[in-house]
């Protein structure tokens, strides 16, 4: 299984909503990632995850929240987002160790908020 | 800090025929990666090629392969006998030792294959 997956494929949601994303892998990769990518842009990290710990917060706003609740799934969080955080989420996984430890994409969650 | 830049916002190419994307990158790290990604309009980033900067020997992966210029900073994406399913934003992205899991993105060149 070489697979990452991402729930839901589109999200829409008003500025008072909760929510949240998910993420799963089954490749053994013990680093999760979130990004966050706008139209023709490059994606930005935003969180990583290794070994199940947060290791890397990009400064997020609080109205993000990552959730790492074993080494297969990466949830993320939303509350009281802005108009401007309509993106495409991805979420990535890698291994720790190795030479490249190229990390796997999942085909994201379109996110818009209204 | 580490840079990429891809200097070619939009390609086009025609269909079986052969075009290169340029990336260049800056850094003062010795051990590190280099890696084109491929993101079609479905959205999904596909890993197309990577390269260890401590190999000489350019990557290959069928159709596709690299220019790896070390002295340079210099890593062009050939993609040979161009496909439709070849048109989509491809990223060039780094990652060094020191940086850990942290990749380095240039701002994408999207490629259109005309038929």
């Amino acid at each position: 299984d070489t697979e990452v997956t991402q729930t839901p494929k589109h999200l829409v949601m008003g500025m008072t909503n909760k929510k949240s994303l998910k993420c799963e892998q089954h490749m053994g990769h013990r680093a999760m990632y979130w990004y966050k990518q706008k139209a023709k842009k490059p994606p930005e990290l935003m969180f990583v995850y290794s070994y199940e710990k947060l290791s890397i917060n990009e400064s997020v706003p609080s109205r993000f929240s990552p959730e790492c609740p074993n080494s297969s799934l990466l949830n993320l969080h939303l509350h009281a987002l802005q108009p401007e955080d309509s993106a495409l989420y991805l979420c990535a996984s890698s291994h720790l160790s190795g030479s490249s430890r190229k990390q796997f994409f999942g085909p994201g969650t379109r996110l818009t908020v209204l | 800090a580490q840079t990429v830049t891809q200097s070619q916002p939009e390609m086009s190419v025609q269909e079986a025929e052969t075009v290169t994307l340029s990336c260049t990158y800056d850094t003062s790290e010795s051990d590190y990666y280099l890696f084109w990604y491929k993101q079609p309009p479905s959205r999904q980033m596909i890993l197309v090629i990577r390269q260890e900067a401590y190999k000489q020997q350019n990557a290959t992966e069928n159709r596709f392969s690299v220019n790896f210029q070390k002295a340079a900073k210099s890593f062009s994406l050939k993609i040979s006998d161009s496909q439709l399913g070849d048109a989509a934003m491809y990223f060039c992205a780094y990652r060094s030792e020191t940086s850990g899991s942290r990749l380095t993105f240039g701002e994408g060149t999207q490629l259109t294959v005309n038929p």
